[in-house]
């Protein structure tokens, strides 16, 4: 199953508000991470969050690490149309080796 | 231009048929990964690298073969493709074990 899940599964918000989506993950991790995917392209790593950190922020983006709780939330500030894209986590897991697992990803709908 | 790219981007064969998928990286990053992305099962990994010559099976192998002779190349066989493969497929590379990974474009594969 997959170490890390995303929720809500679809989210859909004006342009202007603040988006918020959450990761729950089942075992110890490393570090967590976020990645945002554009319809139709790759990947693109927006943030990462180490074990022993509770908050980060980049530009418009703020992640909080609950490792107690083992979730993590992406907070998206003053939402743009261009944020509109899939979001999802991924989580190292100790026992991992060298992988990361992906989660199956928040749709965020940002609208005009 | 640097970064890391996949060819070709649409593959469209039938049954049976061996296809390999290629995937370049110019930063010459030790690891690589091979993933699929599918709905309903998010990213899925299938392979990785931790260098050349080291090949690891990540969650879902079966029908799968890599090999990675060369640092900056990873490429992903499918030796007998099954209607099942039908998927997007995407590669990526991390300069450092469980850290950031740079993601291709990807290869959507449409197994008739």
């Amino acid at each position: 199953s997959q170490q890390g899940e995303e929720d809500p599964q679809a989210l859909s918000i004006q342009e202007g508000e603040n988006a918020t989506m959450n990761c729950s993950y089942k075992t110890s991790i490393n570090n967590l991470q976020w990645y945002r995917q554009n319809s139709g392209r790759g990947l693109v790593h927006l943030i990462l969050i180490r074990s022993n950190e509770r908050e980060k922020h980049s530009g418009r983006l703020r992640v909080t690490l609950d490792t107690s709780k083992k979730s993590s939330s992406l907070l998206i500030t003053a939402s743009r149309a261009a944020d509109t894209a899939s979001y999802f986590c991924a989580t190292d897991g100790e026992t991992s080796g060298s992988r990361l697992t992906f989660g199956e990803g928040t749709q965020l709908t940002v609208n005009p | 231009d640097a970064g890391i790219t996949q060819s070709p981007r649409y593959k469209i064969t039938e049954t049976g048929r061996q296809v390999t998928l290629m995937c370049h990286q110019t930063w010459s990053h030790s690891y690589m990964f091979w993933y699929r992305q599918d709905l309903g099962h998010g990213l899925r990994l299938i392979y990785y690298s931790a260098a050349a010559d080291i090949t690891d099976k990540g969650e879902v192998p079966d029908g799968y073969v890599v090999s990675r002779s060369k640092t900056e190349n990873f490429p992903l066989t499918l030796e007998s493709a099954t209607r099942s493969q039908t998927s997007v497929y995407f590669c990526a590379s991390s300069e450092l074990r469980r850290e950031t990974q740079y993601f291709g474009p990807g290869t959507r594969l449409l197994v008739l």
